[in-house]
């Protein structure tokens, strides 16, 4: 069965500064996708990163890259050079390519604060 | 531009009455599903459907029901309407492949009293 874990509830950082959130999954499909979503204050939420489980490269959009360790079943989010716009939270969320449905497998959640 | 529009954005109703949140997006996607958040939960899916007539189950359908009218169209029914549906609701759509992500609504927040 498929299943996201975040077992981080909230982290809080200095601005400027890089913070790592953890993802773990699990799945038996051997194709799956990996997403990151921002949730924002106002509930608004937005699609950030994917990671595609058949490449080794990292994912990488503007200060958000992703750290994919596929024999741990881990998808870290890290965000680099921190404002305190990216105060939020954010989910992870899996599909596996066999899935009819399309539906995403969303973990908990952790909530970022950024400190000036 | 492509979005999703949910309505109301708020909705206050009484234990055992009827309530229908809309959904209508503008991305020509096929799919369209309906989750809820609840703290400590994350968003847990509700119904979703492939296109218009469709309708499938997703994990938590229990006193819920869904129709979808159009490609752009789906809607969110609580025909008796209890406080443990009080939540945040979120339609989102996507297309029909595997790496494709999904757009949100803004949500509707339903309290039931």
């Amino acid at each position: 069965a498929q299943k996201v874990t975040q077992t981080q509830t909230s982290i809080s950082v200095m601005e400027k500064t890089t913070v790592t959130m953890d993802c773990v999954y699990e799945t038996q499909d051997s194709s799956y996708f990996l997403f990151w979503y921002k949730q924002t204050a106002s509930g608004e939420i937005v699609f950030l990163i994917r990671q595609d489980s058949y490449k080794k490269e990292n994912a990488t959009v503007g200060h958000y890259s992703l750290n994919f360790q596929k024999p741990k079943s881990s998808i870290g989010l890290i965000i680099t050079a921190t404002q305190i716009e990216d105060s939020a939270v954010y989910f992870c969320a899996m599909r596996e390519a066999s899935s009819g449905s399309w539906q995403l497998i969303f973990g908990s959640g952790t909530q970022l604060t950024v400190m000036p | 531009e492509a979005a999703v529009t949910q309505s109301p954005r708020n909705k206050v109703t009484v234990t055992g009455g009827n309530v229908t949140l809309s959904c209508r997006q503008t991305n020509s996607h096929n799919y369209m599903y309906w989750y809820r958040q609840d703290t400590g939960h994350g968003l847990r899916l509700i119904h979703y459907s492939y296109g218009a007539g469709n309708l499938q189950i997703g994990d938590v359908p229990d006193g819920y029901k869904a129709t979808r009218t159009t490609q752009e169209d789906f809607f969110l029914l609580l025909e008796l309407a209890s406080p443990s549906q009080t939540s945040l609701y979120f339609c989102a759509s996507s297309d029909s492949t595997a790496n494709s992500d999904y757009t949100f609504g803004s949500g509707t927040r339903l309290l039931v009293i």
